[in-house]
């Protein structure tokens, strides 16, 4: 069965440093979303892709993140510098089209941890 | 723009008991609806979701939905819960071609 994948699954790094997370889609699915989620709390939207193309970064910290979709298949989400409050699973997810009616298909997310 | 509240941040219930997870959405046309249930350190899974028709819908592991426009709620239930339903459970509404996400509830099964 086809997944989202990410990678890494766990990240541990200092404040100030950088970080980077990578997400592999389904193959043939056109939209890519970062989320990210604190502890006890729902998913909030980063940054959506529409193939290569940004739809939506509304949401994301444009000063410390960058999200990335080169080549309209994978996708990477970095930080620089990482700070306290950036400690949250950051959780990839894709579907087929801009909308249908599908589902988001999650991967199983980034841990990190900013000590 | 759109919006979901989960009332409940946790809830205990015993196994082989029902179950009814409440949801209620704010958004300004016929919203898409949407479960999603997430174990420890996993991913979202998709429980169900409501786009148009019938307003109670049916998904995996036993559980159904039920849209209700005039209260803007779409409750999830389940007739007898197993010890294994223990997760968080997320309401999402999709409108705008953004899906938004509720806090969640964290669903307890006690013996």
């Amino acid at each position: 069965e086809a997944e989202v994948a990410q990678s890494p699954r766990y990240k541990i790094t200092e404040k100030s440093q950088a970080v980077a997370f990578w997400c592999d889609p389904i193959s043939g699915h056109a939209t890519l979303y970062w989320y990210r989620q604190i502890l006890g709390q729902g998913p909030e939207l980063l940054v959506q892709f529409q193939d290569e193309s940004v739809v939506d970064d509304s949401q994301l910290p444009k000063d410390r993140f960058s999200a990335e979709r080169l080549k309209g298949v994978d996708s990477t989400l970095k930080i620089q510098p990482a700070e306290l409050g950036d400690s949250a699973m950051y959780l990839c997810a894709s579907r087929e089209g801009q909308r249908n009616t599908g589902e988001l298909f999650f991967g199983e997310g980034s841990r990190l941890t900013v000590l | 723009a759109q919006s979901v509240t989960q009332p409940d941040i946790h809830i205990t219930v015993s196994e082989g008991a029902s179950l009814e997870l409440r949801c209620n959405y704010s958004y300004g046309a016929t919203p898409y609806l949407f479960w999603y249930v997430q174990s420890p350190g996993q991913g979202l899974q998709l429980l169900l979701k409501y786009f148009s028709g019938d307003t109670l819908v049916q998904g995996i592991k036993g559980f159904e939905a039920e849209f209700k426009r005039s209260q803007s709620s779409f409750n999830l239930r389940k007739p007898s819960v197993h010890w294994s339903d223990a997760a968080e459970y997320f309401c999402a509404v999709e409108g705008g071609f953004k899906t938004i996400f509720g806090a969640g509830t964290r669903l307890f099964v006690k013996a």
